[in-house]
């Protein structure tokens, strides 16, 4: 079956680094969507990853390892209101999104 | 520039009842429209997506149905709600699809 991984809940203090981890096992692999879910409110998309690397897009970075079955959102320099829930979805070899249950980020002062 | 818009944001109906949300978007012809449920704490459960007008993909077998009568509107609907039925609506457009999504606002049902 197809199956994605993510930590239900992880903590961080406002200004620090935090890595959210996803690991994937599907048919076939045609790029990982990372998104930002506030409570209450609908999905934003925050990042694509179709190729093994980095992509930084100001302080959010999304790593990928194709081989590992792998990627990582990376929050620099952490705000009150990056306190969210992040998902990662994979789009398969059917082209159909895949979706993780989403990491439930909290920022402590 | 692109906007989608679902409505209404919340709704309360009792258990037998119909449901009928509809989404709708502005600034692109012929998107991939798509039909989400999440329940509380959980993911993303694709209920249906359209890659054109009348043609349309159902992913989970059950009570609901979908319609896309126009380009650029996107209809769920259920001509009996059960409890289970109860959620948060994410109604979601691409440009096609390998393109990401963009959702919309969302519609909280509670069936009582």
């Amino acid at each position: 079956g197809q199956n994605i991984d993510q930590p239900t809940e992880m903590t961080a203090t406002e200004g620090a680094i935090v890595q959210i981890n996803c690991t994937y096992q599907t048919s076939g692999f045609n790029g990982l969507f990372w998104y930002q879910q506030h409570a209450g409110e609908a999905p934003t998309f925050l990042s694509y990853n179709v190729l093994d690397g980095l992509e930084e897009k100001g302080r959010f970075s999304s790593f990928l390892s194709r081989s590992k079955g792998y990627s990582y959102l990376l929050l620099k320099e952490l705000q009150m209101k990056d306190s969210a829930s992040y998902l990662c979805a994979v789009l398969d070899s059917n082209y159909q999104l895949i979706w993780g249950a989403g990491t439930k980020l909290i920022i402590k002062p | 520039s692109q906007t989608i818009h679902q409505w209404p944001a919340t709704l309360v109906q009792p258990v037998g009842s119909p449901l009928s949300l509809e989404c709708t978007v502005e600034g692109t012809s012929n998107p991939n429209l798509y039909w989400y449920r999440q329940a509380a704490g959980r993911g993303l459960q694709l209920l249906f997506y359209s890659v054109g007008i009348g043609q349309i993909s159902s992913e989970v077998p059950q009570n609901l149905s979908a319609s896309r009568p126009q380009d650029r509107q996107f209809i769920l609907s259920s001509k009996k709600l059960l409890l289970s039925d109860s959620g948060f609506y994410l109604c979601a457009w691409g440009r096609d699809e390998k393109s990401e999504q963009f959702f919309g606002p969302g519609t909280r049902l509670t069936v009582l």
